[in-house]
C-alpha cells in the first residue's frame, strides 16, 4: 500500500525559512509532487522531483531522497500569503498519485 | 488561456439520488483526473481519462463513474448518493497525464448530501 506522512500544522514568522517534511512508503515510485492549497481554493502545482537532490524554484525548493523515502519543501523569505496547506503527493508504480493529508502553514507577522 | 472549469460549483442532493459533475480542461489538454477531497481523508484519486479512455482508477466503489468526450471534456457521475459522499470534487487536467508531473486543478464542485 501507499503511506504518506507530513506534519499537520506548522507556524513560522514572516521573513523566516520553514521546512515541511514528507515521508512516504509506496509500491513503486514515479515522482513526488508538492502542491499549495489556500483555504477554499484548488491546489496549485509547486514542484516535481523524480531524481534525488534539490530542485530550486524562486523562494521554494524541494528535496528528494528516494532511498530514505523522504522529501522536504523549503520556503524562504516567508510572506503572509504563504499561509496555506501544503500537500505532498507520490506517484506510485501505477502512476496513481497518493496525497498526504497536508501541512497547514501559518505565517504570522 | 482559460483555466480548468467545473460546473456546478455547489450542489445539494439527498441520499439515494444521483449526480453528474462536469469538467472542461485547459484547451489542448487531453488528460482529466478526478479527485475527492474531504477533511477526514484528504485528497483521494478517483480516476483519470485520456483520449476518451479510463486509464487509471482509484479505490472507490462502482457508484463512482466517469467518461470523457472527444473534446476532452469530462463528466463524473455518482449514483445512489450516501452521506459520506459529501465532499469537494476536483478535476485536474494535464497535457498527457503520465506521470502527472503538472496538473492544473479546477475550482471544484462542493457536493452536500443530506
Amino acid at each position: 500500500g501507499q503511506n504518506i506522512d507530513q506534519p499537520t500544522e506548522m507556524t513560522a514568522t514572516e521573513g523566516a525559512i520553514v521546512q515541511i517534511n514528507c515521508t512516504y512508503q509506496t509500491s513503486g515510485f514515479n515522482g513526488l509532487f508538492w502542491y499549495q492549497q489556500h483555504a477554499g481554493e484548488a491546489p496549485t502545482f509547486l514542484s516535481y522531483n523524480v531524481l534525488d537532490g534539490l530542485e530550486e524554484k524562486g523562494r521554494f525548493s524541494s528535496f528528494l531522497s528516494r532511498s530514505k523515502g523522504y522529501s522536504y519543501l523549503l520556503l524562504k523569505e516567508l510572506q503572509m500569503k504563504d499561509s496555506a496547506s501544503y500537500l505532498c503527493a507520490v506517484s506510485g508504480g501505477s502512476y496513481i498519485p497518493t496525497f498526504g493529508r497536508g501541512t497547514s502553514l501559518i505565517v504570522h507577522p | 488561456k482559460a483555466g480548468v472549469t467545473q460546473t456546478p460549483r455547489y450542489l445539494i442532493k439527498t441520499r439515494g439520488q444521483q449526480v453528474t459533475l462536469s469538467c472542461s480542461p485547459i484547451s489542448g489538454h487531453r488528460s482529466v483526473s478526478w479527485y475527492q477531497q474531504t477533511p477526514g481523508q484528504g485528497l483521494q484519486f478517483l480516476f483519470e481519462y485520456f483520449s476518451e479512455t479510463q486509464r487509471n482508477k482509484g479505490n472507490f466503489p462502482g457508484r463512482f463513474s466517469g467518461r470523457q468526450f472527444s473534446n476532452s471534456r469530462s463528466e463524473m457521475n455518482v449514483s445512489t448518493l450516501e452521506l459520506g459522499d459529501s465532499a469537494l470534487y476536483l478535476c485536474a487536467s494535464s497535457l498527457n497525464g503520465v506521470p502527472y508531473n503538472e496538473q492544473f486543478f479546477g475550482p471544484g464542485t462542493r457536493l452536500t448530501v443530506l
